[in-house]
């Protein structure tokens, strides 16, 4: 079964500074999905940005990057620029792409704190 | 923006009793799935739903757990014996397609068992 682990369970930053989020995930599968999700206090899961394991480059939606190591099964978040509304919980999920498989397997969460 | 949406925002009921949780997926979704987060944990997959049947389930969603879609646009998540244990955020999400393509979720509905 595939897991997802996130080491880091809270995270600080200075408003305006880069933070890195960790992620790591086991698998025997070659094409899959993985995807950062936020999470803010009122706990509606908003999608931040999505990788296909078959691309070889990085995703990037706005201030948020992927540093996506397939071969280390590595799926770090970056934020740049950080601001006070990036002050949430981050989970990094799983897809599978295997016939039948339609489930999100979650880490356990980073807690973000945006330090003003 | 098309969202998904659910109701109640948050349930408290008796241990034993009967719950049904409402979600109303995006309209040109046709996949539709349900997930449970317990306080302070991680958000865990319970069903996945298509073609008017269950097509993935988790070892938590057993028994005392049904989905169903009653009409064209709701699905909905019943716990027919509730237990303490139930207590948690429950999620609606629905996708176009299974594929790659994000599952969109719903606001959730805290669930609360006395």
């Amino acid at each position: 079964a595939q897991t997802v682990t996130q080491s880091q369970p809270e995270m600080s930053v200075q408003e305006a500074e880069t933070v890195t989020l960790s992620c790591t995930y086991d698998t025997s599968e070659s094409d899959y999905y993985l995807f950062w999700y936020k999470q803010p206090p009122s706990r509606q899961m908003i999608l931040v940005i999505r990788q296909e394991a078959y691309k070889q480059q990085n995703a990037t939606e706005n201030r948020f990057s992927v540093n996506f190591q397939k071969a280390a099964k590595s799926f770090s978040l970056k934020i740049s620029d950080s601001q006070l509304g990036d002050a949430a919980m981050y989970f990094c999920a799983y897809k599978g792409e295997e016939q039948g498989a339609q489930k999100l397997v979650f880490g356990q969460g980073t807690r973000l704190t945006i330090n003003p | 923006e098309p969202e998904v949406t659910q109701t109640p925002s948050h349930q408290v009921t008796q241990m034993g009793q009967e719950v049904i949780l409402r979600c109303v997926p995006i309209s040109n979704h046709l996949y539709f799935y349900w997930y449970r987060q317990i306080l302070g944990q991680k958000v865990e997959f319970l069903v996945s739903f298509y073609n008017n049947e269950i097509s993935e389930k988790s070892e938590i969603f057993d028994d005392q757990f049904s989905v169903e879609r009653p009409d064209g646009s709701n699905f909905t998540l019943k716990i027919r014996s509730t237990k303490l244990e139930d207590s948690a955020m429950y999620f609606c999400a629905s996708s176009e397609r299974p594929g790659g393509r994000e599952q969109f979720f719903g606001p959730g509905t805290r669930l609360t068992v006395l």
